[in-house]
């Protein structure tokens, strides 16, 4: 089956600095990759996703990128606010959904 | 996005009762729903596939007579914890499946989470 693998597990930023969270996967056949983002005692929410016939999407302070050559893609967050802290899944559906790991984001004000 | 609804948002509950939790997609129909358990600080573990109108498919490990799973409508999917015990007190939160479009839209389907459910077991 599919495997997702996330980096880093954790992450503190200062305010106003950027967030970089990775995500590798490794079935090939896997088209399409959200992005979502938990805040405490609350479910998960889509923030971004992206589709395999396209590289980048960007929507406001957030952005992934897509490399299916490589099988990775990223969430890119600038200009971070405190709000922002949360902990973010990536996911790789084939077949079915994966879900990395998770990043938990501290923005540090 | 789409709307994903659960409830209850929190239930406390003695040893050895059953506790019900509903999952409703608010505004699309979902031929699929998940429900997944999250223990603090952790990831989303897959406990089961729920289809409409046939039996779940559960993960490994996962006691299907334990976690009772129900699809009966596109809207709604409910999981019953029976029995429950203080090691079910955990986080569940389910997700539905939008439908996947057709033509131009092919693969354009996605999951949807719900705002979970604490529960507590005493």
């Amino acid at each position: 089956g599919e495997n997702v693998e996330q980096h880093p597990s954790t992450l503190s930023v200062q305010e106003g600095d950027s967030a970089v969270i990775k995500c590798t996967y490794s079935d090939s056949a896997s088209n399409y990759f959200p992005w979502y983002k938990q805040e405490l005692g609350k479910g998960p929410q889509l923030i971004i996703d992206i589709r395999s016939n396209v590289g980048e999407k960007k929507d406001q302070r957030i952005a992934v990128t897509l490399n299916k050559t490589a099988k990775h893609f990223s969430l890119h967050i600038t200009e971070t606010q405190p709000e922002d802290s949360a902990v973010y899944f990536c996911a790789a559906r084939g077949n079915q959904f994966y879900f990395g790991t998770g990043t938990s984001l501290t923005v540090i004000p | 996005g789409a709307v994903v609804s659960q409830h209850p948002s929190r239930v406390i509950c003695k040893s050895g009762t059953s506790v019900k939790i509903e999952c409703r997609s608010l505004d699309f129909q979902a031929t699929t729903m998940f429900w997944y358990r999250q223990f603090p600080k952790k990831s989303l573990m897959l406990m089961a596939t729920s289809n409409e109108g046939s039996k779940a498919t559960y993960e490994q490990g996962v006691e299907k007579d334990k976690f009772l799973i129900n699809h009966a409508s596109l809207t709604l999917s409910t999981l019953t914890v029976t029995s429950a015990h203080p090691e079910d007190s955990s986080f569940y939160i389910c997700s539905a499946r939008t439908p996947s479009g057709a033509g131009a839209n092919v693969g354009t389907d996605t999951q949807y989470f719900g705002p979970g459910t604490r529960l507590t077991v005493l």
